[in-house]
């Protein structure tokens, strides 16, 4: 079946730093990837996703780009500010898989001033 | 685009009484509704699929009869948790999609406590 491994947290860093979420999934099929971020009391919002192999996800300065080589899906961001603190979820859509959504389990981003 | 919301976002209820929680899609029509459940600090739970004007479709250990979903319009679906117990106390978040693409937009969650 289909999973999506996460790195452990909680990460916590400095404002102005740079940050790599580790994420690796396994798939059946031709899965699109996504990342989603929480925030404290909220719903989850689509972050960026990428539907092919070396296609590159983006927004509002994170970015993660799809390996189809190593099976994985990094987010990264070059400088965290302290807004960025949330749960972050790596997610995949399988091809074959009706639009159902395998999670990661989540990684807890505390940024601090 | 693409917003869902739900109705209510935070409900206290008293054991043995029902609640029904709304997800719409504001700006598009949603073949598929989602319904998740969160525990603290974990990851979402998918509970059901549910496909306009069809029955829904329950994972595995989740009680239908507990769990009412209703799906009438493109753009409204419905979650009755029926008899409500403590243990069913929990965060609970709808999801919709359009037709034919791979993107769940996510409402921004109901918080249920059942005293």
């Amino acid at each position: 079946g289909n999973s999506v491994t996460q790195m452990e947290g909680p990460v916590t860093l400095s404002e102005e730093a740079f940050l790599t979420i580790n994420c690796t999934y396994t798939a059946t099929g031709y899965p699109s990837l996504f990342w989603y971020v929480q925030y404290p009391g909220e719903g989850l919002q689509l972050l960026l996703k990428a539907t092919k192999a070396d296609d590159k996800g983006s927004n509002k300065g994170f970015e993660a780009t799809y390996r189809k080589e190593t099976t994985s899906f990094h987010l990264e961001k070059g400088s965290v500010q302290v807004s960025d603190s949330a749960v972050y979820f790596c997610a995949l859509v399988d091809s074959g898989g009706y639009q159902k959504v395998t999670f990661g389990t989540g990684t807890k981003l505390q940024v601090i001033p | 685009g693409a917003v869902v919301s739900q109705h209510p976002s935070w409900v206290i209820c008293k054991s043995g009484t029902s609640v029904k929680i709304e997800c719409r899609s504001l700006d598009f029509q949603a073949t598929t509704m989602f319904w998740y459940r969160q525990f603290p600090k974990q990851s979402l739970m998918l509970m059901a699929t549910s496909n306009e004007g069809s029955k829904a479709t329950y994972e595995q250990g989740v009680e239908k009869d507990k769990f009412l979903i209703n799906h009438a319009s493109l753009t409204l679906s419905t979650l009755t948790v029926t008899s409500a117990h403590p243990e069913d106390s929990s965060f609970y978040i709808c999801s919709a999609t359009r037709l034919a693409t791979d993107t769940q937009y996510f409402g921004p969650g109901t918080r249920l406590t059942v005293l």
